[in-house]
């Protein structure tokens, strides 16, 4: 079975500082690939960054970087130099090999950036 | 427009009504899903269309009727629904034909559209 699991339903974070946000997977599919996603008060899912699983390389896009850790089953999401729009759900989710395309998501971690 | 848009934004029904939900993509992507976004809860898939086929219906109440006439249209038809349909209900579609897999190739998101039942 595939599952997504966030263990932080609510994280605090000082303006300009970093965060990690943890997210852990389960899946028997050789080959998957993970997402995160952040949803601000508006409702619409904005996608910041993919990992796949056969990636050397942890993934960044500017201020967002994938510490993907194979082994662990976990791919944790770091913001950088944190800024009052980050402040939102992010959610992680994963879509395996032999799931047809559908992308399973995590229950969110609600992410509030201090002044 | 550009990306993905769902009309209408807000919507408050009861449930003796019938009232119909619609989503258009505009970056000529294969798939187009329908998610139900309760309190609390993770992201659940209704339903997939992949070219304009059905491949996937989670177990959906049959009083939630999808419909999709082409491959940039899905529609979420609804009748007769209970309080515990309130929901955030968001569209999205993809590139790869759903019964495909290439990892890559991200969800692009609606807005949603925020039903409460009453």
């Amino acid at each position: 079975a595939q599952k997504i699991t966030q263990t932080q339903p609510g994280m605090f974070v000082q303006e300009k500082e970093a965060v990690t946000l943890d997210c852990t997977y389960d899946t028997s599919d050789p080959s998957y690939g993970l997402f995160w996603y952040k949803q601000p008060s508006s409702g619409e899912m904005i996608f910041l960054i993919y990992q796949g699983s056969y990636d050397q390389q942890n993934a960044t896009e500017g201020r967002y970087s994938l510490n993907f850790q194979k082994a662990r089953k976990s791919a944790n999401l770091v913001i950088s130099a944190s800024q009052l729009g980050d402040s939102a759900m992010y959610f992680c989710a994963m879509k395996g090999e032999n799931q047809g395309g559908k992308l399973i998501f995590g229950q969110g971690t609600e992410l509030s950036v201090k002044p | 427009e550009t990306g993905v848009t769902q009309t209408p934004r807000h919507l408050v029904m009861g449930m003796t009504n019938k009232k119909s939900l619609k989503c258009e993509q505009h970056l000529g992507h294969n798939a187009m899903y329908w998610y139900k976004q309760s309190a609390k809860k993770p992201l659940e898939l209704m339903f997939v269309y992949s070219l304009e086929e059905r491949v996937e219906n989670n177990s959906v109440p049959s009083r939630f009727s999808p419909e999709c006439p082409n491959s940039s249209h899905l529609f979420l038809h609804l009748h007769t629904l209970q309080p515990e349909d309130s929901a955030l209900y968001l569209c999205a579609s993809s590139q790869d034909p759903a019964g495909g897999f290439r990892a890559y190739n991200e969800q692009f998101f609606g807005p949603g559209t925020r039903l409460t039942v009453l």
